[in-house]
């Protein structure tokens, strides 16, 4: 079985530019998740889908950030403009229940803003 | 404000020993917590989780213990191998929530 993939690994933009992040869940899984962590910092939530509906997004930083789940398959999260601070690694996750069970994760996409 | 702290020093030990890793936090009251495995450019890998209600939970070589009172988790290795030597992330998840609240992470090295 695949596990949750991400697009691209790496990925470097200037200041002002858009950059658009896409993440592929483990088939099946209803629940999607963004986290991303800074620099010298801890992994923080972003936000969560069921399907295609944001669950919560409490964590999303600012109105720069917008995360879409057309057709509640894959996700993605574009970032316009980017801002110096954006950089560091977005990771999603995905499960199947969510509440208690387990989130797997993706490899992240490390972005950074110059 | 929540607060969730790993030790952020490198946890230095000799393979076959112990390895000993602390989680506490404050101001958060979980329904349950997690411990993560992260190794350099990858995401983080479920290990254990323990419920408020559990005092110990152990899995092969892993033991999880979580204190409500003292609000803290410890997270055991033993016979530690080389191979265990990576970041481990403690998480807590609360009754409202779906989401993942991490700790910063200690990386241990385990040397030969």
């Amino acid at each position: 079985e695949a596990g949750v993939t991400q697009f691209p690994s790496h990925s470097v933009i200037e200041k002002g530019q858009t950059v658009t992040l896409r993440c592929d869940p483990i088939s099946g899984h209803d629940n999607l998740y963004w986290y991303r962590r800074v620099m010298g910092k801890e992994i923080k939530f972003l936000l969560h889908f069921v399907k295609e509906s944001k669950q919560d997004e409490s964590g999303m930083p600012n109105n720069r950030f917008l995360a879409e789940r057309t057709g509640g398959t894959y996700s993605t999260l574009k970032v316009q403009p980017a801002e110096l601070e954006d950089s560091g690694v977005y990771f999603c996750a995905s499960n199947l229940a969510g509440g208690q069970d387990t989130q797997y994760f993706g490899p992240g996409t490390r972005l950074t803003v110059l | 404000s929540q607060k969730i702290e790993q030790n952020s020093e490198a946890l230095n030990i000799q393979e076959g020993k112990t390895a000993t890793l602390t989680c506490n936090y404050t101001n958060y009251s979980p329904a349950y917590l997690q411990w993560y495995r992260q190794d350099p450019g990858r995401g983080p890998v479920f290990l254990l989780l323990i419920r408020e209600n559990e005092k110990e939970k152990r899995k092969e070589r892993l033991k999880v213990t979580f204190d409500t009172t003292l609000k803290q988790s410890l997270f055991h290795i033993t016979a530690s191998q080389p191979a265990d030597s990576a970041t481990y992330l403690c998480a807590l998840v609360n009754n409202a929530g779906n989401m993942l609240t991490f700790g910063g992470g200690t990386r241990l090295m385990v040397k030969p």
